[in-house]
Order: C-alpha cells, then structure tokens, then sequence
C-alpha cells in the first residue's frame, strides 16, 4: 500500500531559527500533498495544499512567509518553518495522495506521515 | 460549507463492552465520510471509509460505522472493546465542493477502554 515517510520525527530547535520538515512517498507518485498542523488535544488544521511543480495554496490565517512549502518533485515535499517562535511548537503531519504504477493511490483514502513534533525554545 | 461534528470530547468503555463513537456531518452533497485513529506522537490511520453503497462499512481492528443519511450520522462501532482501542478517534468528511482534494476532520474523541 501507499507509504508516506516523514523526517524528522522531533526537533528542537531556538527561537529564531528555521526548521525543514520532510515528506516522502515512498512507493507512489505523490501529485497532491497536504500538511497540518495540529496542537494539543485538538483536532488537524489543514495549513495548505501542495501539488507537485506549482505554489502550495495556502489555507486562511496561514502565514506563506512563515511556512514556506516546497514540493519539487513526485516523492518529496517540504515545509519549512521560517524564524521560528515558541508558539509555532506543534505537531505537523504531512499527507499525500497520487498514483502508483498506473493505478491512483491515496485517491480515496489520505495516506498520513508519523507526524513531526517541532519545539521552540 | 462542509463540517464534522463530534460531540464528545471522550468516550470511558469497560474492555469487552462494546463501544460507540459518534459523528455527525453536514455536506452540500454526497459524503464521501472516513474515520482515522491516532495514537499518541503518531500520524493518523486510515480505519473505514463510506463512498457509496451499504451503510453499513467495516474496517480494519473490528471496527465498523453505519452510514445514516436521514440522520447525517456516520457513527464508529465496535462489539468488544480492547485496551489497546485506546486512541484519539477522528471522524473526516471529503469537501467534493473543492474537487474533493480537500479532508475536514472532526476535533477528535479520546477512547478510553478500562480493563
């Protein structure tokens, strides 16, 4: 089935530092990929939609600056977290759907990274 | 606009007895409905979707949900519970008004299965 890999998987980092959070398929092409965000005992926010070789559209409320998303290629896009701040610490989760060999993976169902847990102190 | 609602914050079952978590939802059209299962510092899995067909669908760990369109209900299930069902539960809609690219969730129910 489809796999999506998500690296790192905890970060720590210092306030005013930016951090890059990846995510891989590794066994499809991934043409549209989603990243949320999600705080403690809360619900996924979905921050933007990326789809591969075009800007990531960006949900309301969410700073492009900030969370700069880049997805260059089939299997791999990437949020990075720009001059980050003690309130951007969450959890981001990365999603992604397209096609494997002919067939679309992920059309129906979200395939979901681990999640990366990000701290700024 | 499309939306999920999950009206309990957690759910306490004893292990063996059996387990409801509720969802309801309200879409402009047909729902293409799923529920996924997060365990603590993990990404979330995908546990049962309903695009069409039976109402009622089963999944993966024993898990099954009843579609219900008069009730724009799409309720989780399970006849016996285990310990180790212990997990935040989310119930998520597909927007097909925005191409159905888009996934709304639910803000979660914790499950809590005593032994």
């Amino acid at each position: 089935g489809a796999v999506v890999s998500q690296h790192p998987s905890w970060v720590i980092c210092k306030s005013g530092t930016s951090v890059k959070i990846e995510c891989r398929s590794l066994d499809f092409q991934a043409t549209t990929m989603f990243w949320y965000r999600q705080f403690p005992k809360q619900s996924l926010m979905l921050m933007a939609t990326s789809n591969e070789g075009s800007k990531a559209t960006y949900e309301q409320g969410v700073e492009k600056d900030k969370f700069l998303i880049n997805h260059a290629s089939l299997t791999l896009s990437t949020l990075t977290v720009t001059s980050a701040h003690p309130e951007d610490s969450s959890f981001y989760i990365c999603s992604a759907r397209g096609w494997s060999s002919g067939r679309a993976a992920g059309a129906n169902v979200l395939t979901f990274g681990a999640g990366s847990r990000l701290t700024v102190l | 606009a499309q939306s999920v609602a999950q009206p309990e914050d957690q759910v306490n079952v004893a292990e063996g007895n059996p387990l409801t978590v509720k969802c309801t939802y309200s879409v402009s059209g047909n729902p293409y409905l799923f529920w996924y299962v997060q365990y603590p510092n993990r990404g979330l899995q995908f546990l049962l979707k309903y695009i069409t067909g039976d109402n009622l669908v089963k999944g993966s760990y024993g898990f099954e949900a009843e579609f219900n369109k008069s009730q724009t209900s799409f309720h989780l299930k399970k006849p016996s519970a285990l310990v180790s069902d212990s997990a935040l539960y989310f119930c998520a809609v597909r927007d097909m008004a925005t191409g159905g690219f888009k996934t709304i969730f639910g803000a979660g129910t914790r499950l809590f299965v005593k032994a």
